[in-house]
């Protein structure tokens, strides 16, 4: 299993620019989870999704969209990005299965540079 | 009061020295806690989970005190590979954490 991946790695966009992270999965988890990172912030949640084609918002779910099609696709929309959007962007997942079931599963990051 | 928080270190420490880190949170009605590890540029990877008193893994030891709402990690026998920055998280209901800021460790020879 690849577990959860995200694409792409890293990406410089310029001040408006519009771009979509993906993340998928391939452990048929649930829940499904974007966080961005900070220096001095640590981990904050932007958005989640209790199943296919449901969404929540997050703390900091401002300038960002998700959709969530297939159970194991969860994609971050930036419709205008903003020089306050770079960070480093983690997605997670998890399983619906008792006690464990907050356990968190990450991706590998999405570093992003708005300039 | 943040709801989770962690002294952010670094933290200094020896080969084979024992460190310990404390995390405290603000909401009692808490069920679950997770220590994750961070590698520099890395994601968090889950280290341990807390449900009731605590939980050992080999050199790894998590307590959980409730009535003080904290849940500290103990490390014995310090490796280099030990150094990275540890995150305390707890659950939040709906399937979320929340997490702390996380703790640096530097394990030096």
């Amino acid at each position: 299993n690849a577990g959860v991946t995200q694409t792409p790695k890293f990406r410089v966009l310029k001040t408006g620019q519009s771009m979509t992270l993906l993340c998928a999965q391939d452990m048929n988890h649930e829940y499904m989870y974007w966080y961005r990172q900070d220096p001095g912030m640590g981990l904050r949640l932007i958005h989640y999704s209790v199943g296919e084609g449901t969404t929540a918002k997050g703390e900091v779910p401002d300038g960002y969209n998700v959709s969530r099609l297939k159970k194991q696709n969860f994609l971050l929309g930036l419709e205008s990005a903003a020089p306050s959007q770079t960070s480093v962007y983690f997605c997670a997942s998890s399983y619906l299965a008792g006690r464990g079931q907050e356990t968190q599963y990450f991706g590998p990051g999405t570093r992003l540079l708005v300039l | 009061r943040k709801e989770v928080e962690q002294d952010p270190g670094p933290f200094n420490v020896p080969e084979g020295a024992t460190v310990a880190f404390n995390c405290t949170y603000s909401n009692s009605a808490s069920q679950s806690f997770f220590w994750y590890r961070q590698d520099c540029r890395k994601e968090p990877k889950l280290l341990m989970s807390v449900y009731s008193s605590g939980n050992e893994d080999g050199r790894f030891t998590a307590q959980l005190n409730r009535a003080s709402q904290y849940i500290s990690l103990l490390i014995r026998d310090s490796k280099l590979s030990d150094s990275a920055t540890y995150l305390c998280a707890r659950g939040a209901g709906s399937y979320q954490l929340t997490f702390g800021k996380g703790t640096k460790l530097s394990v030096i020879p």
